[in-house]
């Protein structure tokens, strides 16, 4: 079992939809849930962070956490094609590790 | 402020050759970490220094080895590479060892291409 699963996509959105991107976690003892935005050929970038169970809004961007099923889902509202990138869960347990997913490919369709 | 930094960006290498990537991190920050990220797969934890010390080490072979100096910018070392060490390095700072401020901050990364 992989420490931290995403789906790999494509997962295809019209602009102005909500994209919904999910993660799940195999580490009880996490602590620190991260998605990073990777456009094509460029680093990642740090989007959100979440610590405690239940949603954090920034703007058009919602992450949600729920701990009890190792859970962790972004969502992007009013979608633009500048949001189609791939998007990387991350996950702490504390210590001096973070774990990446595989990522998953976001694209809006203009 | 300058973001953290990597040198350098592409670099093309033979088998068996070493190679030394460098990175310096955002100013205040203490911890860097190194990753490597292939084609097609998230970013693979290498190593962590925090405090010019080396708090964590990742399933990697004992050819990758870093260090971190004084003015917590650091090195990643690659001996006798291999054609699967062509990737993307990441270098990420973060003002902690990690926990609950352990949100990272990547440079643009080394591109290694080994033939």
């Amino acid at each position: 079992q992989k420490e931290v699963e995403q789906n790999s996509g494509p997962l295809s959105v019209p602009e102005g939809a909500i994209a919904s991107l999910n993660c799940t976690y195999s580490d009880r003892g996490s602590q620190s849930f991260f998605w990073y935005r990777q456009y094509s050929g460029k680093s990642p970038e740090l989007i959100m962070f979440i610590y405690s169970n239940g949603d954090k809004e920034d703007g058009r961007f919602t992450a949600q956490l729920n701990k009890a099923s190792q859970y962790v889902s972004l969502l992007i509202r009013d979608s633009q094609p500048s949001d189609s990138a791939t998007y990387l869960c991350a996950v702490n347990a504390g210590g001096f590790k973070t774990i990446f997913g595989a990522g998953t490919r976001l694209f809006v369709k203009a | 402020d300058a973001g953290v930094t990597q040198s350098p960006t592409h670099l093309i290498k033979t088998r068996g050759q070493h190679v030394t990537l460098r990175c310096s991190p955002i100013s205040g920050h203490k911890s860097v970490s190194w990753y490597q990220q292939v084609l097609g797969q998230g970013p693979q934890f290498i190593f962590q220094y925090y405090e010019k010390e080396e708090r964590g080490r990742g399933n990697f072979p004992d050819r990758f080895s870093a260090r971190q100096f004084p003015n917590y910018s650091s090195e990643l070392n690659v001996n006798a590479l291999l054609l699967g060490d062509s990737a993307l390095y990441l270098c990420a700072s973060s003002l902690s060892a990690g926990g609950s401020t352990g949100e990272l901050f990547f440079g643009e990364g080394s591109r290694l291409t080994v033939l």
